[in-house]
C-alpha cells in the first residue's frame, strides 16, 4: 500500500513568489492534516481537512496560507506571496480516524523562501 | 503557557544498553501521548500511543510509561541497536480539543555498535 507522498521534496523560491505544496493521503483515509517544522522548532499543526471539509484551521499563520481538498482526496497548500519566515519543512499527515488513530506521515516538502 | 519538554541533548549509548528518553509537559490535561521516530529527511513515524489511563504500554523492545502526576512519560528503547539511531518525538493530544497532536522538539538518539 502506498504512504503519504509529498510534492515537491524540495522548493526553492524567490520572497514574494508563489508556491503550492501537494499531499497525497493514503486511500480511503478521510483525514488530512498539514503541519510545518520551523528549523530549530517543534513540528507545528496548521489545519485538519476531513474529507473536502476544514475542521480545524487554527494554526493557519496567516492569510497568505491557503489549503484546499477538492472531492475529497489530494490537498494543496498554497503560500502567496511566500515571505523569508515561511522556510522550513511541510509534513502532510492522513488517519482513518481523527481521535485517536495514528496519523500517518508523509516525508515533507522543503521550502526555503529567499 | 503548555510545554512540551524534551532533551534537546542527544543521547549516546552503547549498543544492547537501554536507551531512556524522557518527555515532560506543563498545562495539559492530555487525552493521550504519543511517540514518533523520526529519521533525517523524512517524516515521523507512529511508534505507540498511551492514553492518560494507562501507565505502561509495550511493544516489541519498546516501552512507554505515563505518569499524570508527574507530567512525564518515558521511553524505552531495550537491547538497542545502531538501527534505532533517530530522533524520537513525542506528542500530546488535550482532552477538551480536537484531539490534534501538539508536538515536542524532539530528542536524537545515537547507538554506537
Amino acid at each position: 500500500e502506498a504512504g503519504v507522498t509529498q510534492f515537491p521534496s524540495h522548493s526553492v523560491i524567490e520572497k514574494g513568489q508563489t508556491v503550492t505544496l501537494r499531499c497525497d493521503p493514503i486511500s480511503g483515509h478521510d483525514n488530512l492534516y498539514w503541519y510545518r517544522r520551523v528549523m530549530g522548532k517543534e513540528i507545528k499543526f496548521l489545519l485538519h481537512f476531513v474529507k473536502e471539509s476544514k475542521q480545524d484551521e487554527s494554526g493557519m499563520p496567516n492569510n497568505r496560507f491557503l489549503a484546499e481538498r477538492t472531492g475529497g482526496t489530494y490537498s494543496t497548500l498554497k503560500v502567496q506571496p511566500a515571505e523569508l519566515e515561511d522556510s522550513g519543512v511541510y509534513f502532510c499527515a492522513s488517519s482513518q480516524a481523527s481521535a485517536h488513530n495514528e496519523q500517518f506521515f508523509g516525508p515533507g516538502t522543503r521550502l526555503t523562501v529567499l | 503557557s503548555q510545554k512540551i519538554e524534551q532533551n534537546s541533548e542527544a543521547l549516546n549509548i552503547q549498543e544492547g544498553k537501554t536507551a531512556t528518553l524522557t518527555c515532560n509537559y506543563t498545562n495539559y490535561s492530555p487525552a493521550y501521548l504519543q511517540w514518533y521516530r523520526q529519521d533525517p529527511g523524512r517524516g515521523p513515524v507512529f511508534l505507540l500511543l498511551i492514553r492518560e489511563n494507562e501507565k505502561e504500554k509495550r511493544k516489541e523492545r519498546l516501552k512507554v510509561t505515563f505518569d499524570t502526576t508527574l507530567k512525564q512519560s518515558l521511553f524505552h528503547i531495550t537491547a538497542s541497536q545502531p538501527a534505532d539511531s533517530a530522533t524520537y518525538l513525542c506528542a500530546l493530544a488535550s482532552s477538551g480539543g480536537s484531539y490534534i497532536p501538539t508536538f515536542g522538539r524532539g530528542t536524537s538518539l545515537i547507538v554506537h555498535p
